[in-house]
């Protein structure tokens, strides 16, 4: 079945950086786009981009083009997500999910458990 | 970037209601649409994608409908674990955009 297990929960000072970890397995993991979603306390979903884990490339949403990479290892399944120079306002759940594509359609079918990154100081 | 404005934000209702929720996008996405279900300290659930097509193993009292920039999220009849938070997902083009969510909560 598949599965995507994140890494745990991080607390991390202002100015600092955080490297999230999302393991796949159940699926073959270059065949899928992995997303990167987040979800500030009591907040909506904001989409953070995306990586092609066959190729390596990325799509970034522009507000985190300048603080984001998303990477990935193919060797043992894992994608990436670091966001640098953190604020309190990175304070949040953040999610791997995985794309599918019914036709035309693409959906966000299968997702992690959530990493809680918290920004203080 | 397009906004996806759900209402209403929250409701009560109760089990065995038919609830309806609306979600209308900032411009037109065809049926570019994606129904989640999300409860608290979970990850969101696929519902309905392509407007109005059910994700394989959801209950058929879910279904949506519409296209362009009007959708619906409708329960044909609300059963106990369906209280939770329902979003839209915009994927015409990227950023996919969420809606800020509708809570289904128990009258």
């Amino acid at each position: 079945q598949v599965q995507l297990v994140q890494s745990g929960a991080e607390v991390k000072k202002p100015g600092a950086s955080v490297k999230v970890s999302c393991k796949a397995s159940g699926y073959t993991f270059t065949g899928y786009y992995m997303h990167w979603v987040r979800q500030a306390p009591g907040q909506g979903l904001e989409w953070m981009g995306r990586i092609n884990p066959n190729s390596g490339g990325t799509n970034y949403v522009q507000r985190f083009q300048d603080r984001v990479t998303m990477t990935r290892d193919t060797s043992i399944s894992t994608a990436y997500m670091e966001l640098s120079r953190l604020t309190s306002d990175d304070t949040a759940v953040y999610y791997c999910a995985r794309e599918a594509y019914y036709g035309d359609y693409v959906v966000e079918d299968y997702w992690g458990q959530g990493t809680l990154v918290t920004v203080s100081s | 970037d397009i906004q996806m404005t759900q209402s209403p934000s929250s409701l009560s209702a109760s089990v065995g209601d038919r609830v309806t929720i609306t979600c209308r996008a900032s411009q037109s996405i065809s049926r570019y649409l994606n129904w989640y279900q999300q409860k608290p300290g979970k990850a969101p659930k696929v519902l309905i994608y392509a407007a109005s097509r059910l994700q394989s193993g959801v209950p058929s009292r879910f279904s949506g409908s519409g296209s362009g920039t009007d959708f619906t999220l409708t329960i044909s009849s609300l059963q106990p674990e369906d209280f939770a938070t329902y979003l839209c997902q915009q994927t015409y083009s990227t950023p996919w955009t969420f809606g800020q969510g509708t809570r289904v909560e128990i009258k």
